[in-house]
């Protein structure tokens, strides 16, 4: 069965650092594309950032370019989010998610998604 | 990179039927999109690929009463026989240019 399992939310400082995970099973990691999206309290989805199959090349929103990283580590099928200098509007639910096909990001639709870790940003 | 737009909320009788849309930008009248289901407390749930053509393709698990069709630019998804657990927020995904786009989601009430 695909699976997608969050970790490393937190309540953190403005200017705090965070690592999410997201260990994945039931298929590589390396093979597709692969993505965090966020929800802020009680708001809709939101993209925050994607990396490409093998890793090649990645991608984020405006809002956390520059202060986010995503990154992949092939031999434990785990996906990463580094985030530093943070925002009390970076507060939200970070949920990773599978492309349904293809190594290429934006390419297809999310067809799998992890239950969410909670990121909270406040002093 | 396309706009979806979405009405925010939508209600509809139990046992009833209820069309749900997602609309692109203009330009972008042509693109596939996606439908999520996302119940109170929970993560998304893809539901569907949807096609211009009105074409689609349902995850795995999805039930028959979840249905997909295309007009245009209109992107809608169809729920019959409403059921109590169909109550939630729905989204519309797209995807263009190296980023992934969602509408603001519709929120569903069952009556």
């Amino acid at each position: 069965e695909v699976q997608l399992l969050e970790s490393g939310g937190d309540l953190v400082q403005p200017g705090g650092s965070l690592r999410l995970s997201c260990a994945a099973s039931g298929f590589t990691l390396n093979n597709y594309a692969m993505s965090w999206v966020r929800q802020a309290p009680g708001k809709g989805l939101q993209w925050v950032s994607t990396i490409s199959g093998g890793a090649y090349n990645t991608y984020s929103a405006d809002s956390v370019k520059g202060r986010f990283t995503i990154s992949t580590d092939k031999s434990k099928n785990i996906l990463y989010l580094q985030m530093n200098s943070l925002r009390v509007d970076d507060t939200a639910v970070y949920y990773c998610a599978k492309q349904l096909s293809g190594s290429s990001p934006a390419t297809d639709a999310f067809d799998v998604w992890g239950q969410g870790t909670m990121v909270t940003v406040s002093s | 990179q396309p706009v979806v737009t979405q009405s925010s909320s939508a209600s509809a009788s139990l046992g009833s039927s209820v069309k749900l849309t997602c609309t692109l930008s203009s330009v972008h009248s042509n693109y596939i999109v996606a439908w999520h289901q996302q119940q109170p407390g929970k993560a998304p749930r893809y539901l569907m690929k949807l096609e211009g053509s009105g074409r689609y393709n349902k995850g795995s698990g999805v039930p028959d009463r979840f249905s997909g069709s295309s007009s245009g630019a209109d992107r809608h998804l169809t729920i019959s026989n409403l059921q109590s657990e169909d109550e939630a927020d729905y989204y519309c995904e797209t995807w263009d240019s190296s980023s992934q786009v969602f509408g603001g989601g519709t929120t569903l009430t069952v009556l």
